[in-house]
């Protein structure tokens, strides 16, 4: 069974700019997940959805940063504009869960963002 | 709001040690608490999910316990291995459809 699939796996770009983190979930999940990890943290989430529907994004700073999840199956992450602090590791997950969460979370490899 | 700690931090072990880690959560009305492995460079992998109804899980060397009441849960491993070295982190789900609320993990280290 393959995984959750995430690219890029390293970005680099300088403030200011933007970036897209696309993420392919695996086949029959339902639920995804991005979460922001910075160095030395645990992971935090940003948006939540089942299917295609945002299930929670009251962490997701909205001024800058956007998700979509069209069709129900991948997804995509854009950061625009950039700002240091946004430096960390974007972690796509998905789950067959239903919204109360009850099952295994399976994660991608993340995507290493830095901003210079 | 749900805050989850472990402690220790970091851990170095000799190799065939049995060792510890400890996860602690502010709020004990939670659906159920998941222990992750993370090396470096990688994502996470789910090691073993404790439903709030269970006191235990055991996946080979790895043994889980959950007492919601004080709000702790360990990470037992037995006969620690130098491919045990990782980050280990536990994650706590709400009753209230919350999402998972992360520690920030401990770093294991086992030496040869």
């Amino acid at each position: 069974e393959a995984g959750v699939a995430q690219s890029p796996r390293y970005k680099i770009i300088e403030k200011r700019q933007s970036v897209a983190f696309w993420c392919n979930p695996i086949s029959g999940h339902a639920t995804l997940y991005w979460y922001q990890q910075i160095l030395g943290q645990g992971p935090k989430l940003l948006i939540q959805f089942q299917n295609n529907g945002v299930v929670d994004d009251s962490q997701l700073p909205k001024d800058r940063f956007s998700a979509e999840r069209l069709k129900g199956v991948d997804s995509t992450l854009k950061i625009q504009p950039a700002k240091l602090e946004d430096s960390a590791v974007y972690l796509c997950a998905s789950s067959w869960t239903d919204r109360r969460g009850g099952n295994t979370i399976y994660f991608g490899e993340g995507s290493w963002l830095t901003v210079v | 709001k749900q805050e989850v700690t472990q402690i220790p931090a970091a851990l170095s072990v000799p190799e065939g040690e049995n060792l510890v880690l400890n996860c602690s959560f502010t709020d004990s009305a939670i659906y159920n608490l998941q222990w992750f492995r993370q090396d470096p460079g990688k994502g996470l992998t789910s090691l073993l999910l404790i439903q709030s109804s269970q006191r235990e899980q055991t996946s080979g060397r790895l043994n889980a316990s959950l007492d919601k009441s004080s709000g702790r849960s360990t990470l037992y491993i037995a006969a620690s291995q130098p491919g045990d070295s990782a980050t280990y982190l536990c994650a706590v789900k709400g009753n209230y459809g919350q999402n998972f609320v992360f520690g920030p993990g401990t770093r294991l280290s086992v030496l040869p």
